[in-house]
């Protein structure tokens, strides 16, 4: 079974652009999370979709939005990009519903922001 | 203060050796905890996960944890170099908060196993 995709891995940007991220979940896993990670913030949760819904947002300003397509896909999106917006962006998904609450990560996109 | 308090090392150890990693936390409507590892440039990927308090054993990882303390730890035994990653704490709220599928990190402890 194929994992956790994610596109681009890397990517440089400007300051002021905006940046868009893909992810595909495992097949038949249909709730998506999104990641933030930084050396000095660690792994922060940005949101989640399930079925194209969010369902939960972390404490991220509205230049951080994402959308879920009917077959599970995620993107998400960063506006008005600023230096400090440079990280790891990981999402994960997980089978809904699922007793154990696994989330299987994909291999992230480095997002530099110069 | 975070959540989630783990000390983030560098841990070394020889191979061989019992690790012990832990994580801290004050939120107690965490009820299902997980540790992750992760390799460098990779996603972190789930080694286990627990519900209740007790010990949780899988091949040479072993999943403690304690409620009323708040208080979780991972035991690898007989380490090898391969374990050489950042080891992640993660929590989550129970399913009657409605944000289950939330994880809260601790901020990693790297691993060197030296040969």
């Amino acid at each position: 079974k194929a994992g956790v995709t994610q596109t681009p891995r890397y990517l440089i940007k400007t300051r002021g652009q905006q940046v868009t991220l893909s992810c595909s979940p495992i097949s038949g896993h249909r709730s998506v999370s999104w990641y933030q990670q930084t050396p000095g913030q660690g792994l922060q949760f940005l949101f989640e979709y399930f079925s194209e819904t969010q369902r939960n947002k972390g404490n991220f300003p509205g230049r951080f939005s994402g959308r879920q397509f009917s077959n599970s896909r995620s993107e998400m999106n960063v506006s008005t990009l600023e230096l400090g917006d440079s990280a790891l962006y990981l999402c994960a998904s997980m089978l809904v519903p699922d007793p154990s609450y696994e989330q299987y990560f994909g291999p992230g996109t480095r997002l530099t922001v110069t | 203060q975070k959540e989630v308090e783990q000390d983030p090392g560098p841990l070394s150890v020889p191979e061989g050796a019992i690790v012990s990693l832990n994580c801290t936390y004050s939120n107690s409507a965490f009820q299902y905890f997980m540790w992750y590892r992760q390799y460098s440039r990779k996603g972190p990927e789930l080694l286990m996960y627990t519900y209740s308090s007790g010990n949780k054993e899988d091949g040479r990882f072993t999943a403690q944890v304690d409620k009323s303390s708040k208080y979780i730890s991972l035991f690898i035994r007989d380490s090898q170099p391969s374990d050489s990653a950042t080891y992640l704490c993660a929590m989550s709220r129970g399913i009657s908060s409605g944000s289950a599928r939330q994880l809260t990190f601790g901020s990693g402890t790297q691993l060197t196993v030296l040969p």
